[in-house]
């Protein structure tokens, strides 16, 4: 079975410093990962994914994550975050047929001046 | 395009009555996703459709849950004899078959139960 460990509930910071969110999966097949961000009072949208390829994923608002099979991680990191990016930001993990996401339980990131 | 949209937004019930959720995927979507948040957790799968056949179930889904995509297009969700524990917000994502891996979310039906 899959799963998907944030160990993170909460991570506060201060605008234009560097943040890393964690994640962790356990799975016994091949592994595709990704990360969700639910801004408030909006929906789950993907922000990014890890398929195949190049472990360093990146998203277009300056997120990045890399895939580490050795340590079953898959960190969401930024190096200079904004107020606009505080939001829950999920962890997920498919199986090969994309039949479902198992999902973390969520870090949320606060952002202050 | 005009992403996936689910109605109601909100739902209040008392508890025994029954519910039903309604989800609109992308247009041309062939994959669709029914997932449950409770608060402070991440989304627990329930079920999803391939078309119109449903391929999977979680064990989440009790038997008083009930789910359909009769023409491949909307899907419904029915919760009959409504618990307290139901309460939860309950999401729809849709999936192309050119990239299934990318599910799109809806803004979710938020159910609680008196």
């Amino acid at each position: 079975a899959q799963s998907v460990t944030q160990l993170d509930s909460q991570v506060p910071v201060f605008e234009e410093a560097p943040v890393e969110l964690r994640c962790n999966y356990s799975s016994s097949v091949s592994v595709y990962l990704f990360w969700y961000v639910q801004y408030p009072n909006q929906g789950l949208q993907l922000l990014l994914k890890y398929l195949s390829g190049s472990t360093l994923v990146e998203s277009i608002n300056g997120f990045e994550a890399e895939f580490n099979k050795s340590q079953t991680s898959f960190h969401l990191r930024k190096p200079s975050v904004h107020i606009s990016d505080t939001a829950e930001y999920f962890c997920a993990v498919s199986d090969e047929g994309f039949q479902k996401l198992v999902f973390g339980t969520g870090t949320r990131l606060l952002v202050s001046p | 395009d005009t992403g996936v949209s689910q109605d109601p937004r909100h739902k209040i019930t008392k508890r025994g009555q029954n519910v039903t959720f309604r989800c609109d995927p992308i247009s041309e979507h062939n994959r669709l996703y029914w997932y449950r948040q409770t608060l402070g957790q991440g989304p627990e799968f329930l079920t999803y459709f391939q078309n119109e056949a449903q391929l999977e179930k979680s064990r989440l889904l009790s038997d008083r849950f009930s789910a359909e995509r009769p023409k491949g297009s909307f899907s419904t969700l029915e919760i009959q004899r409504t618990e307290q524990g139901d309460s939860a917000m309950y999401l729809c994502a849709s999936s192309s078959r050119l990239a299934q891996e990318t599910q799109y979310f809806g803004p979710g039906t938020r159910l609680l139960v008196l």
